[in-house]
């Protein structure tokens, strides 16, 4: 766990505002996640992305960017659009081996909170 | 697209107890199913896993069973203690066009009273 990294740990956003959630990882790992969580609603799914210089909407993408420069970053924008921002946002990692499993390994995470 | 449902969404039992915590997903595709564990204000940590080519696996006080013929899998611990108070979440892997992804449960809060 400790080869994935978030900044910043607490995030406030103005109205408007595009902010952007850093994740890092030096596990060599192929594929980056990242999950927003909401009490009572589990880790729900944002983006991913299998290799470099490319990612797939996950579940609620809506209001948020990615982009996948580097084997070992994974950038999310919190745009404007997206109305209710406010959530605790983890980032994974895992290797990608066909198929098999692929334990998934989390960074600290991210609170964002809304000024 | 695979869907997981946990339950239940709390759990409270008294130190030494067993907990039993339930999963059903709905795609038969799925072939790989992590229980991860999250303690207040840090990150989920993976604590068993299981594949779909075996019905149970055991760790010490922790086993996870699949019936992938109903499509549930369960975690059970045995002997709580309070330390593993904390939410649980049961995940099954999702395989489309776009790649592979863990889809998760909506989390168990689990608690051990002494």
């Amino acid at each position: 766990d400790g080869g994935i990294t978030q900044s910043p740990k607490y995030l406030f956003r103005k109205e408007g505002q595009n902010v952007t959630l850093s994740c890092e990882q030096n596990l060599n790992h192929d594929a980056m996640y990242w999950y927003r969580q909401d009490p009572g609603q589990g880790l729900r799914l944002i983006y991913y992305s299998q290799i470099v210089n490319d990612f797939q909407k996950g579940d609620i993408a809506e209001g948020y960017s990615v982009s996948r420069e580097k084997k070992e970053s994974f950038p999310l924008t919190v745009t404007s659009a997206q109305k209710n921002p406010t959530a605790f946002y983890l980032c994974a990692s895992s290797i990608v081996i066909a198929g098999s499993g692929e334990t998934q390994y989390f960074g600290p995470g991210t609170r964002l909170l809304v000024l | 697209g695979e869907n997981v449902e946990q339950h239940p969404s709390t759990l409270s039992v008294q130190e030494g107890d067993s907990a039993v915590i339930k999963c059903t997903y709905s795609d038969s595709a799925s072939n790989y199913f992590p229980w991860y564990k999250q303690e207040l204000g840090k990150r989920p940590q993976l604590i068993i896993d299981i594949r779909s080519n075996v019905g149970e696996k055991k760790d010490q006080r922790i086993a996870v069973t699949l019936n992938k013929t109903a499509k549930h899998f369960s975690l059970h611990i045995t002997e709580t203690q309070p330390e593993d108070s904390a939410v649980y979440f049961c995940a099954a892997r999702r395989t489309n066009q776009a790649g592979t992804a863990l889809i998760f449960g909506k989390g168990t809060t689990l608690s051990v009273s002494s």
